[in-house]
């Protein structure tokens, strides 16, 4: 089947624009995560969802980055007047459950997003 | 929540010799323990993972360790290739809250020289 599926690939944009980024899990997955990566470094973590609980939004950057997860299968990352150091690339990951024997974390393959 | 330490931070061996990486977590209750491999330009990917209701878990080449009572976990990788060479993140969850979230290390680049 399908795996997790992230939108765009690349994106440019300028700075102060702001960005969508779109994240489409494995189907009856009920965790996301984003994560960000920028060159060379490690997983950042933004935003966590499970089920229909409410996120774990501890690390978003800022006030700028703000993300939903509709009817508990898409996901959208958006990032308001985006600034340079906002370049990195996004990654989103899905698992089939919290705390069973189905952590496994599928990785998408990213969005790079490039601010002017 | 729970903290994950990852060391070292970069690795180089010769090919053949044996890699070691370690974590460290802080979370008593944490119970499962994955080890991500992450190649250049790819998306990060499980190699191995282990529970808490066993001490060591072997795939091949890698296996992972596990001590509970010191909580900490460490990946093996021996006879090392090339195409070993990778960012390898290790991780543990946070059963400290509903949510389970999972934590990762820093990574580990692991260089392994022909």
């Amino acid at each position: 089947g399908a795996g997790v599926s992230q939108s765009p690939s690349n994106k440019v944009t300028e700075k102060g624009k702001d960005v969508e980024l779109r994240c489409d899990p494995i189907s009856g997955h009920t965790a996301l995560y984003w994560y960000r990566q920028s060159l060379g470094q490690g997983l950042e973590f933004l935003i966590y969802f499970q089920g229909n609980s409410a996120p774990d939004k501890s690390g978003l950057p800022s006030d700028r980055f703000s993300a939903e997860r509709t009817g508990g299968s898409v996901s959208t990352l958006t990032i308001q007047r985006t600034q340079q150091e906002d370049s990195a690339v996004y990654l989103c990951a899905s698992s089939l459950a919290a705390g069973t024997t189905n952590e496994k974390l599928f990785f998408g393959s990213g969005t790079q997003l490039s601010v002017l | 929540g729970e903290n994950v330490e990852q060391h070292p931070s970069t690795l180089s061996v010769q090919e053949g010799d044996s890699a070691v990486i370690k974590c460290t977590y802080s979370d008593s209750a944490s119970n499962y323990f994955p080890w991500y491999k992450q190649e250049l330009g790819k998306r990060p990917q499980l190699i191995i993972d282990i529970r808490s209701n066993v001490g060591e878990k072997k795939d091949q080449r890698i296996a992972v360790t596990l001590n509970k009572t010191a909580k900490h976990f460490s990946l093996h990788i021996t006879e090392t290739q090339p195409e070993d060479s990778a960012v390898y993140f290790c991780a543990a969850p946070d059963r400290g809250s509903t949510l389970g979230r999972l934590y990762f290390g820093r990574g580990t680049q692991l260089t392994v020289w022909p």
